[in-house]
């Protein structure tokens, strides 16, 4: 099974901060997307992302978040002023094609706002 | 958006034996995967077992297999023999060609 990197593995930040999540890329997966799960708790959808826009986004996705793919490198989510709540594990997951694969799961961000 | 419903938070079993974990979902599409990952105390996400919604036979990995009832959109999980590695959040999940969403998880535990 194909790794997915994701870095940080936990970073530490404090509130108003900005933080940057990065998921490191396959070169032939088109498909990416943001998941957080906050205390262990369910898993919840952020963004999805496809040939370099973002294809669908939820509720929880405000203005707060960014996403992108800078030269086709790593593909980030950035969170431009950390509210407690986001403290949370962030999941960056991805897969290659429309239907044949399934998703592949990075370990994980842990972010914690103080 | 599609919804993926698992109403057992928690679940135990006694290490041998045999434990099912339920999962139902809404979808007005005929066609898309759904999936069960396991998340143990690592945090990683590992998947078990997946089912394309086209094949009426069930998938079975090990001593993990699914009950997949298209009609009734019910996607339960069997896990055989259980052992104490077993033990860990479980996610059902499901994806269609632009949507992937998880249940709530359930939480497993293995008795000695």
């Amino acid at each position: 099974e194909p790794e997915v990197t994701q870095t940080p593995s936990h970073q530490v930040t404090q509130m108003g901060q900005e933080v940057i999540l990065r998921c490191v890329p396959i070169s032939n997966h088109l498909y990416f997307y943001w998941y957080r799960q906050i205390l262990g708790q369910k898993v919840e959808f952020l963004v999805s992302f496809y040939n370099n826009e973002i294809s669908e986004k939820s509720e929880i996705f405000d203005d707060q978040f960014s996403v992108e793919r800078p030269d086709g490198s790593n593909f980030t989510l950035k969170i431009r002023s950390t509210k407690l709540e986001d403290s949370a594990m962030y999941f960056c997951a991805r897969r290659q094609s429309i239907m044949n694969t399934e998703a592949f799961f990075g370990q994980g961000t842990r972010l914690t706002v103080v | 958006a599609q919804t993926v419903t698992q109403s057992q938070p928690e679940m135990s079993v006694q290490e041998a034996e045999t434990v099912t974990l339920s999962c139902t979902y809404d979808t007005s599409e005929s066609d898309y995967y759904l999936f069960w990952y396991k998340q143990p105390p690592s945090r990683q996400m590992i998947l078990v077992i997946r089912q394309e919604a086209y094949k009426q036979q069930n998938a079975t990995e090990n001593r993990f297999s699914v009950n997949f009832q298209k009609a009734a959109k019910s996607f339960s999980l069997k896990i055989s023999d259980s052992q104490l590695g077993d033990a860990a959040m479980y996610f059902c999940a499901y994806r269609s060609a632009d949507d992937m969403r998880f249940g709530a998880g359930t939480r497993l535990t293995v008795k000695p």
